[in-house]
């Protein structure tokens, strides 16, 4: 079952422009990660924030996590058209053993 | 460089004809796992294991086996492939607690 969802599932803007995309999930958690991919290649992380932690910068990315809600949100901030992939989010269950369970993404095009 | 390396990268094959895909990891990492991408569905977890000789299902098991012989190597195995895990697969690993780091994926074909 999936626990991560995003939203948008497409998000389409100009360079300088900023994107903003959440992730709802269903369980508690350990965790929560970011992830991008580019066009059927590998993903690579971007942030990872504990459920003890609200919010995380890492340069251009902001992440917010809420866990009375259950969501947590991506903010790309004066994107670039090199910013343009497919970002996931991904948690690992607070449950015993190692699920880790990603949502079906959100696709950004960020246009020159 | 730390890396997670899959082979092979792409394969066509046909029905019932086991295949093995390898992964390896450089890293030391206790944990690693396999998941199918599917268009429209994201990631999903086939087996992880968290450590040498320990393994669970994931979330779609079914059609596959996975062993772990050494702390490097995860390999799966499609015993009877059939054309519904035609898909695109990717290795993982981390130690606990720390995001995953990929392999480039394997594309496989099932005719």
């Amino acid at each position: 079952s999936q626990q991560g969802e995003e939203d948008p599932q497409a998000l389409s803007i100009q360079e300088g422009e900023n994107a903003t995309m959440n992730c709802s999930y269903k369980t508690s958690i350990n965790n929560l990660q970011w992830y991008r991919q580019n066009s059927g290649r590998g993903l690579v992380h971007l942030i990872l924030i504990r459920s003890n932690e609200r919010e995380k910068h890492s340069g251009r990315l902001r992440v917010t996590l809420d866990t009375s809600k259950k969501s947590s949100s991506l903010l790309i901030t004066a994107s670039r058209a090199a910013d343009t992939a497919s970002y996931f989010c991904a948690t690992d269950a607070e449950t015993g053993g190692f699920k880790t369970i990603f949502g079906a993404g959100t696709r950004l095009f960020v246009k020159a | 460089e730390a890396q997670v390396t899959q082979n092979p990268r792409y394969l066509i094959t046909v029905t019932g004809k086991k295949l093995t895909v390898t992964c390896s990891q450089n890293m030391n990492h206790e944990y690693m796992s396999w998941y199918r991408q599917d268009p429209g569905l994201g990631l999903r977890q086939i087996y992880y294991s968290m450590n040498v000789e320990v393994t669970d299902k994931g979330d779609v098991p079914e059609g596959y086996k996975v062993s772990r012989k050494e702390k490097r190597n995860f390999p799966l195995i499609l015993e009877s492939p059939s054309p519904n895990q035609t898909s695109l697969y990717f290795c993982a690993s981390n130690t606990v607690g720390q995001p995953q780091h990929f392999g480039d994926g394997t594309r496989l074909s099932i005719l």
